[in-house]
């Protein structure tokens, strides 16, 4: 069974410039979560998906990101324009069910440079 | 606030050297704690899921345990290939908002088992 997929796994931008990640789930899960791992420290979520609804975006920084998951499948994180302290790796992870497990299947993530 | 911390922040062993790293955690409405690990350039691989104080769970040589107040992953003869750093997170139960569960991760132990 394939894991859960993301690209691009490296990146490098420049401040202001926009960048996007994408993320495919593990079959069948209908749960998809965004976490943003800075160097040194554990995951931080930044939205959590069920299905095509967003349930927890309280800890998405509105003002330059923005995610989508279409038809409840994919989903696509966005950053525009990018600042120095959003170079990080950005971890997706979905899950089977929504409520009640903290069993989440990771991507190896997508690591944002910003110079 | 709920808090998550894990200790030591590193960890160095020689191989065989039995030890056991902590997650103790100050959160109100605790719905589980869960055991991560996580290699270098990859997302975090699930490893246990405790829901009681008292419980606990197995898997090689590695063993978790739960109190009301931390958890414990024993390592018991580790091995190099043990090497990685080990993440706790717990969930707990929101009242508020659109989602009713909230997952934190702490910041992980670096363990290094040398030959």
């Amino acid at each position: 069974e394939a894991g859960v997929v993301q690209s691009p796994r490296y990146k490098i931008i420049e401040k202001k410039q926009p960048v996007a990640f994408w993320c495919n789930p593990i079959s069948g899960h209908n749960t998809l979560y965004w976490y943003r791992q800075n160097l040194g420290q554990g995951p931080e979520l930044l939205i959590r998906y069920e299905n095509e609804e967003a349930v927890d975006d309280s800890q998405l920084p509105k003002d330059r990101f923005s995610a989508e998951r279409l038809k409840g499948v994919d989903s696509t994180l966005k950053i525009q324009p990018a600042e120095l302290g959003d170079s990080a790796v950005y971890l997706c992870a979905s899950s089977l069910v929504g409520r009640g497990t903290g069993e989440l299947f990771f991507g190896e993530g997508s690591r944002l440079t910003v110079l | 606030e709920d808090q998550v911390t894990q200790s030591p922040e590193a960890l160095r062993l020689q191989e065989g050297e039995s030890s056991s790293l902590n997650c103790s955690y100050t959160v109100s409405g605790l719905r589980g704690l869960f055991w991560y690990r996580q290699d270098p350039g990859k997302g975090p691989e699930f490893l246990f899921t405790l829901y009681s104080a008292g419980e606990e769970k197995e898997k090689e040589r590695l063993k978790a345990t739960l109190t009301k107040k931390e958890s414990f992953l024993h390592i018991t003869a580790p091995k190099p290939e043990d090497s990685a750093t080990y993440l706790c997170a717990v969930q707990v139960r929101l009242y508020s908002g659109g989602s009713n569960y909230k997952l934190t991760f702490g910041k992980g132990t670096l363990l290094t088992v040398n030959p």
